[in-house]
């Protein structure tokens, strides 16, 4: 079964750092990488999405990468902005027989002050 | 509105008693999913539909939990005789499935809270 581990847990900064959120998964064997962004009470809101062919992906100030053979995937947010403050959950879509089940991490909490 | 909408956004009962939530997806998305959620925790896979056919189904989807997708349009996830361990966000999700790199858009929830 696939497990996904974020770290940190948490983590608080000052406004205008730029910040780097890790996930890691235990079986290589993933169809994609997804990273989504969560606020208070609300559903998930995609950013990024990495193929398994592909090592990144970029939007705006965010970039993800991703290192299937290390089972890896980073995510850099550059100039960071109270607004990006937010539970960042990253996930694996594995080669499984029908493509549907996503595997998430707990997420790591963003928090960026002024 | 074109995104995925849920309802009811909260709901509160009491054990024992069944509850049935319905998501609405975008409308030319054909995969539509359930997930589970609770505090701290990422979402947990429960279901998901193609179209009207149910493909996958989780562990964690008891025998008292029902997921319907008529028409392949709107779902419905049904939870009979709930218990205080059912209480959690469900999320409901879509996609246009187009091999399998398509993101997902996912609902505000029904926040389930069991007495």
């Amino acid at each position: 079964k696939q497990e996904v581990t974020q770290i940190p847990a948490a983590l608080s900064v000052p406004e205008g750092e730029n910040l780097v959120l890790n996930c890691s998964f235990t079986d290589s064997a993933i169809y994609n990488l997804q990273w989504f962004r969560q606020d208070p009470g609300k559903g998930l809101t995609s950013l990024l999405l990495i193929q398994s062919s592909q090592r990144e992906q970029t939007s705006g100030r965010l970039n993800a990468s991703l290192d299937k053979s290390s089972g890896r995937s980073t995510l850099y947010i550059a100039a960071s902005q109270p607004g990006d403050s937010a539970t960042y959950l990253c996930a694996a879509l594995d080669r499984g027989s029908t493509l549907g089940r996503l595997y998430f991490g707990r997420g790591t909490q963003l928090t960026v002050w002024p | 509105d074109t995104g995925v909408s849920q309802d009811p956004r909260h709901k509160i009962t009491k054990r024992g008693q069944n509850v049935t939530f319905r998501c609405d997806p975008i409308s030319e998305h054909n995969r539509l999913y359930w997930y589970r959620q609770t505090l701290g925790q990422g979402p947990e896979f429960l279901t998901y539909f193609q179209n009207e056919a149910q493909l996958e189904k989780s562990r964690l989807l008891s025998d008292r939990f029902s997921a319907e997708r008529p028409k392949g349009s709107f779902s419905t996830l049904e939870i009979q005789r709930t218990e205080q361990g059912d209480s959690a966000m469900y999320l409901c999700a879509s996609s246009p499935y187009r091999g399998g790199n398509e993101k997902l858009f996912f609902g505000s929830g029904t926040q389930l809270s069991v007495l």
